[in-house]
């Protein structure tokens, strides 16, 4: 079945460093998601990728789905003690998703 | 987004009880609903997914006698824990999915389950 790994599964960073996941699918996504959440929290919606190429920004947030549709990355750009938490990616597969393990990010002050 | 609530946020019970924890689709008629759960530090796992006027579909190793889901509306879906055990302790999350150009899911704020 549909696989989907994400790395690295921690990131520590001093806060005003940058911080990228990676999000890889063992087959081709249609489209893939990714969530935040935050510690004692549930999943949000952050984004969606449908296109093959596509690059999306959400302020300091940098999302990109690879050409063949199997990798996606999420960069956050001058990380923030906002931005802890555990960014999942989701790929879908016959009308549910699958997620990442996420990587938990951790923000020194 | 979705609106999507659960109850309870959390509860506690004892060894061979049965819990039962809605979620309810606050702001549009979800056909379908997931139950997921997720251990600490730890991704979420597809539980099931619940269709409305029609049986549940589970994932494989779950116990679809011990996890009782029930869809009875376009708005709600439960998850009744039977005969709960300490090792079924864990954070259920419910979401219900949004069809459209590509699916989206929305999440509940989870349900924390201790059994004693």
């Amino acid at each position: 079945g549909q696989q989907v790994m994400q790395i690295p599964q921690y990131q520590h960073v001093q806060e005003g460093e940058d911080f990228t996941t990676y999000c890889n699918s063992s087959t081709t996504l249609s489209n893939i998601q990714w969530y935040k959440q935050r510690p004692g929290g549930h999943p949000v919606f952050l984004i969606q990728l449908v296109k093959s190429g596509e690059v999306k920004k959400q302020k300091r947030l940098t999302f990109q789905f690879g050409e063949a549709k199997k990798n996606s990355s999420l960069h956050i750009t001058a990380t923030q003690t906002t931005d802890v938490g555990t960014y999942f990616c989701a790929g879908p597969g016959a009308g549910k998703s699958t997620f990442g393990d996420g990587t938990t990010l951790t923000v020194k002050p | 987004g979705a609106v999507v609530s659960q109850h309870p946020s959390w509860v506690i019970c004892k060894s061979g009880t049965s819990v039962k924890i809605e979620c309810r689709s606050l702001d549009f008629q979800a056909t379908t609903m997931f139950w997921y759960r997720q251990f600490p530090k730890q991704s979420l796992m597809l539980m099931a997914t619940s269709n409305e006027g029609s049986k549940a579909t589970y994932e494989q190793g779950v116990e679809k006698d011990k996890f009782l889901i029930n869809h009875a509306s376009l708005t709600l879906s439960t998850l009744t824990v039977t005969s709960a055990h300490p090792e079924d302790s864990s954070f259920y999350i419910c979401s219900t999915l949004k069809v459209g150009v590509a699916d989206t899911q929305y999440f509940g704020p989870g349900t924390r389950l201790t059994v004693l």
